[in-house]
């Protein structure tokens, strides 16, 4: 079956290093977008892509990177991990104009 | 602007009541999408239905039922019968013609045996 599948579940990092989350997706979907969520936040959009090569940034993408190299994949990449950072993130990815689908999440610690 | 406000932070009810989730949104755009999640303890986020902005038609599945009301820019959700396992919390979300979604804070709904 298809599916959308982030690892690892779960990570526990240092402050100042860089950390990577993957996402995955096995429905050939052209649109990817990673999430955070927060309590007292509900999800918010950090960055997003809608194919190969293209990234765009969401409401809350400082201090994160994104790169589309194939349409599987859209992993989600620190580059100097902050305590502010500790949060569940979540990946999805739709085809255009249709409901997005939600990887199971990632929780991230950052000491 | 784009927004959703789910006024609704948390909501206890005892099984076998019906619950309403209020959602209301904001948006200058014509053609959007309205949504709603499941996020149950276990953290993962299920799509639950969507709903495009042409059409008001109420919808049923099951115990639940949605009411789409464009004229007081509304998509209130309602558990009929609730089970302890409708104990979740639980997005209303909107997107427009860019696919972005803007989610609501959510409401966290206790059931209670």
């Amino acid at each position: 079956d298809a599916e959308i599948t982030q690892s690892p579940r779960h990570k526990i990092t240092e402050t100042g290093r860089q950390v990577t989350l993957a996402c995955h997706q096995t429905w050939n979907h052209n649109n990817m977008f990673w999430y955070r969520q927060d309590l007292g936040h509900g999800l918010r959009l950090i960055h997003y892509s809608y194919g190969v090569q293209d990234t765009n940034k969401g409401e809350v993408s400082d201090g994160y990177s994104v790169s589309r190299s194939n349409t599987e994949d859209l992993p989600l990449t620190l580059e100097s991990a902050a305590s502010s950072q500790t949060s569940v993130y979540f990946c999805a990815s739709s085809r255009a104009t249709d409901t997005q689908y939600f990887g199971p999440g990632t929780r991230l610690t950052v000491l | 602007a784009q927004k959703v406000t789910q006024a609704q932070t948390e909501i206890s009810v005892v099984e076998k009541e019906d619950v309403t989730l209020d959602c209301v949104y904001e948006t200058r755009d014509t053609t959007y999408y309205l949504f709603w999640y499941k996020q149950p303890p276990s953290g993962e986020l299920v799509f639950l239905i969507r709903r495009n902005s042409f059409d008001e038609q109420n919808e049923i599945s099951g115990r639940y039922s949605w009411n789409f009301q464009k004229s007081t820019s509304s998509f209130n959700f309602t558990i009929t019968a609730s089970q302890v396992v409708d104990s979740a919390v639980y997005f209303c979300a909107l997107r427009n013609r860019d696919d972005k979604i803007i989610f609501g804070k959510g409401t966290r709904l206790h059931i209670l045996p």
